[in-house]
């Protein structure tokens, strides 16, 4: 079991650029979430995908956000013309859900900066 | 809607000493509730949980919590802290309102540990 893994670990971009971030869950996760984490905060919960269905949104997740998991197995997430607003740890969760609840694993976190 | 509150931004503690990490929660039917440690610039790893049944649960690196319904409460100890404990805590909530199930978090507490 390698865990989660997310790329790259640091991104710095200039305002206004598109980023794309990926995720890898652990091999047999079904459940991929997304949850951004700004200083001194907890993380907050953006989207969260079953298999390849995006079955939830939070309302953090603007028109400039778009996830995707093609064939249920890794995952991206991509913020078009970015802001200094959106600088921020991006971090990846997986989990395998069975019965009524699941336990969420952390990928490392992708820390963007935007300029 | 569901809220977790983690009443110390900061705590110290020497090395040696017993440590209690504050977490209350407000959920409006049975929550799932989890703890996790973040190191600098790192993802989130998982110490312990609780879904159901006894309600003080056991975690890796000799934690433990236990939860308290009358209290709203998921409070995490240590009877002896390392230097190696240094490091942010996050207590969390799930399943979230309306079947999403992202989890919701605390703004943790930074543990500093005194030699």
């Amino acid at each position: 079991d390698t865990g989660v893994s997310q790329d790259p670990r640091h991104k710095i971009t200039k305002r206004g650029q598109n980023v794309t971030f990926r995720c890898d869950p652990i091999s047999e996760h079904n459940r991929l979430y997304w949850y951004r984490q700004t200083l001194g905060q907890g993380p907050e919960f953006l989207t969260y995908f079953q298999n390849e269905a995006q079955l939830e949104k939070s309302r953090l997740l603007s028109d400039r956000f778009s996830a995707e998991r093609p064939k249920g197995s890794f995952s991206t997430l991509e913020i078009q013309r970015t802001e200094q607003g959106d600088s921020a740890m991006y971090l990846c969760a997986s989990s395998f859900r069975s019965g009524i609840a699941d336990t969420q694993y952390f990928g490392p976190g992708t820390r963007l900066t935007v300029l | 809607a569901q809220s977790v509150t983690q009443p110390d931004i900061h705590i110290t503690v020497s090395e040696g000493a017993s440590l209690e990490l504050r977490c209350n929660y407000s959920y409006g039917a049975t929550p799932y509730l989890f703890w996790y440690v973040q190191s600098p610039g790192q993802g989130l790893q998982l110490l312990l949980k609780y879904f159901s049944g006894d309600t003080l649960v056991q975690g890796i690196k000799g934690f433990e919590a236990e939860f308290k319904r009358s209290q709203s409460s998921f409070n995490l100890r240590k009877p002896s802290v390392h230097w190696s404990d240094a490091a942010e805590y996050f207590c969390a909530v799930g399943p979230g309102r309306g079947g999403a199930d992202g989890l919701t978090f605390g703004k943790g507490t930074h543990l500093i540990i005194q030699p």
